[in-house]
């Protein structure tokens, strides 16, 4: 089974609302990282946060980390159509990178 | 995408065939990567190399091989012996083989088997 999942699979929001993903784990991790998936594209990583972090910010992104429940939360403030894309979390299990399977998130003109 | 590339971007292959993908970075990154990614799925390592001439399986090696004959290049078989080949390749590198470092990636390589 996937060491991190994304919850929900697939959301689709107006634009200029706020969009929030989940990212639950198993096992217990140094970091968590996000990523981006435009269709058809490569990934782009977007942040990063440890496991002695409680909260971080880039720009319009805002990601939670609760070591206690294994999860995470990716927060797109004021979404644009360029938001469109899938968003997935990475976490270590044994020595190795693992993505979940992702959030398809598509923004409504 | 920048400074990871990958060639060809897409790629049809005849059944028993193998064909090689290429990726190739300019990052001096120590470590690279390969994954499958399915449609609507999330990716999955193939193989890793965290040095020159050494590497690693991943988690669905059967079926591929590699090489990391210079820093800069990681090329990825995919042999007759692969049953579902069809997929999305994407290789990444990132600045040193710990774990937990950022991964850039290129921007993929469509396979399809006719």
């Amino acid at each position: 089974s996937q060491q991190g999942e994304e919850d929900p699979q697939a959301l689709s929001i107006q634009e200029g609302e706020n969009a929030t993903m989940n990212c639950s784990y198993k096992t217990s991790i140094n970091n968590l990282q996000w990523y981006r998936q435009n269709s058809g594209r490569g990934l782009v990583h977007l942040i990063l946060i440890r496991s002695n972090e409680r909260e971080k910010h880039s720009g319009r992104l805002r990601v939670t980390l609760d070591t206690s429940k294994k999860s995470s939360s990716l927060l797109i403030t004021a979404s644009r159509a360029a938001d469109t894309a899938s968003y997935f979390c990475a976490t270590e299990r044994a020595s190795k990178i693992i993505f979940g399977s992702g959030t398809r998130l598509s923004i409504r003109p | 995408d920048g400074g990871i590339t990958q060639s060809p971007k897409y790629l049809f292959r005849k059944e028993g065939q193998n064909v090689t993908l290429s990726c190739e970075q300019n990052l001096n990154h120590d470590a690279m990567y390969w994954y499958r990614q399915d449609p609507g799925q999330g990716l999955r390592l193939i193989y890793y190399s965290q040095i020159v001439n050494d590497f690693q399986k991943g988690d669905i090696a059967e079926g591929y091989s590699v090489s990391r004959e210079k820093k800069e290049s990681f090329p990825l078989t995919v042999t007759s012996a692969q049953k579902n080949p069809t997929a999305f390749y994407l290789c990444a590198s990132s600045i040193e083989p710990q774990i937990d470092n950022e991964q850039f990636f290129g921007p993929g390589t469509r396979l399809t088997v006719l």
